[in-house]
């Protein structure tokens, strides 16, 4: 399978504790894409990394939240000391290397359903 | 104002008829434009791209695009009751340190058999 694939599908966990998201971008794609998604709310933008670089975080809450995308493996979102309004569907979603202002289109995985006791 | 407005919906037309979706953005040097799919429980879809002013034509898609009103359009003809999901806008935004897509809220579409 050569899309992007997200590990694990579902994941529950009790408060307090942490969650860790695993991405892998398509093959040939050095670009990823964090969002989180509310029911019946639109996908929000949380994080845009490329090998052992953060680009822009802007939209990641400044507390227990932190992602990477290490020179080998996954990239990893982590979310420490999760609360209930941390349930969500957590998407990642990869591109090619682009240049100027054209953005390739994202292909997103699956998601991860995160689910808090 | 948002960045990316669609409404909710949801549209329902009947099956055979042309379903168009509206987009509205913020940016005006914005230059990438996408429309994705998403059914319920699901991972958004890439259905089209556009990047010029004009139509763009895949199957029975047809994207439109203006950027001078700030507006990109989804036409899809000959609906479907499997055409029945969630279509969301997205637009590349200028951020602080980069651009980025960013999503509309998306308009759900309802296909009457």
């Amino acid at each position: 399978n050569a899309g992007v694939m997200q590990n694990p599908r579902h994941l529950v966990r009790r408060r307090g504790q942490e969650a860790r998201l695993r991405c892998s971008p398509m093959k040939g794609h050095s670009h990823v894409y964090w969002y989180r998604q509310l029911p019946e709310e639109g996908l929000k933008f949380m994080v845009y990394l490329q090998k052992e670089n953060i680009i822009d975080e802007s939209g990641m809450p400044k507390e227990r939240f932190s992602a990477e995308f290490p020179k080998e493996g996954p990239s990893i979102l982590r979310i420490q000391q999760v609360v209930r309004g941390d349930s969500a569907a957590y998407f990642c979603a990869s591109s090619p290397f682009f240049e100027g202002l054209y953005n390739q289109p994202q292909h997103f995985g699956d998601g991860t359903r995160l689910s808090i006791l | 104002q948002k960045e990316v407005e669609q409404n909710s919906g949801p549209l329902s037309v009947p099956e055979g008829a042309i379903a168009s979706l509206n987009c509205t953005y913020s940016d005006r040097g914005s230059q990438s434009f996408f429309w994705y799919r998403q059914y319920s429980g699901k991972s958004p879809e890439l259905i089209m791209s556009i990047y010029s002013n004009g139509d763009k034509e895949d199957g029975r898609f047809t994207a439109q695009l203006n950027k001078a009103s700030q507006y990109v359009s989804l036409l899809i003809r000959d609906s479907q009751p499997s055409d029945s999901a969630t279509y969301l806008c997205a637009v590349n935004i200028r951020g602080d340190s980069s651009y980025k897509l960013i999503f509309g809220s998306g308009t759900r579409l309802l296909v009457r058999p």
